[in-house]
């Protein structure tokens, strides 16, 4: 089954870009990346996803080496309001190839 | 547009009790979504509709979980009965066709149970 390896945390302080990686050796072929972000009492929320190279929205951007191996979430400029956990996803390559949520990131951005 | 509605936002309800969530994805969404997340994990899937049909239930606790989704629109998620360890919050969400990982899937804010 594919799976997922992001840090379990990572701080940071206003104004700088975080990059929070994510591993996922077993990715299948057809497979997309997607990142969601969560906060404290809520669903979690789509940020981005990706299929290869680089997606870029107006909330992040997406790096995804040729080998699909792994990824990385790339926040520019962080403000209070990011602190959140950031899961990366690919499907788990079983039957209906759901999405799997790992623990996640939680990213701790302060003053 | 409106997002994927539950209720209720919180319930506590002692063990061996039962207990009912429901939730109402967006609009024209024909793939529903309930997980349940456990404090300090990512959520889990439980069950996956497409329409009112099951597309995957395999992590569905059967022996006291039960779902449903008449008419393809609203659905039911019901814990009969409850164990301590259901304790979490119950995540409903939506997407717009067919739930492939390429899909956006939108959330609602979840209902959090606690069994005592």
């Amino acid at each position: 089954l594919a799976k997922t390896t992001q840090p379990i945390s990572m701080d940071s302080y206003e104004g700088q870009e975080v990059n929070i990686t994510c591993s996922h050796n077993n990715i299948a072929t057809n497979d997309y990346i997607t990142w969601y972000q969560q906060f404290p009492s809520q669903g979690p929320r789509f940020i981005i996803q990706g299929y290869k190279t680089k997606v870029t929205n107006e909330v992040a951007s997406l790096f995804i080496p040729a080998d699909r191996k792994s990824s990385t979430l790339s926040l520019p400029r962080v403000s209070l309001s990011d602190t959140a956990v950031y899961y990366c996803l690919v499907g788990d390559g079983g039957a209906t190839n759901k999405l799997i949520f790992g623990t996640g990131t939680l990213l701790a951005v302060q003053p | 547009e409106a997002g994927v509605a539950q209720s209720p936002r919180y319930k506590i309800i002692e063990k061996r009790q039962s207990v009912a969530f429901w939730c109402n994805p967006i609009s024209g969404h024909a793939t529903l979504y309930w997980y349940q997340q456990i404090l300090g994990q990512g959520p889990k899937l439980l069950i996956q509709f497409q329409n009112n049909g099951v597309v995957d239930d395999s992590q569905l606790p059967k022996d006291r979980f039960s779902a449903e989704r008449l008419k393809g629109v609203d659905s039911t998620l019901k814990i009969q009965p409850a164990k301590l360890e259901d304790s979490a919050v119950y995540l409903c969400a939506s997407s717009i066709t067919s739930g492939g990982t390429q899909e956006t899937q939108y959330f609602g804010p979840g209902t959090r149970l606690l069994v005592l």
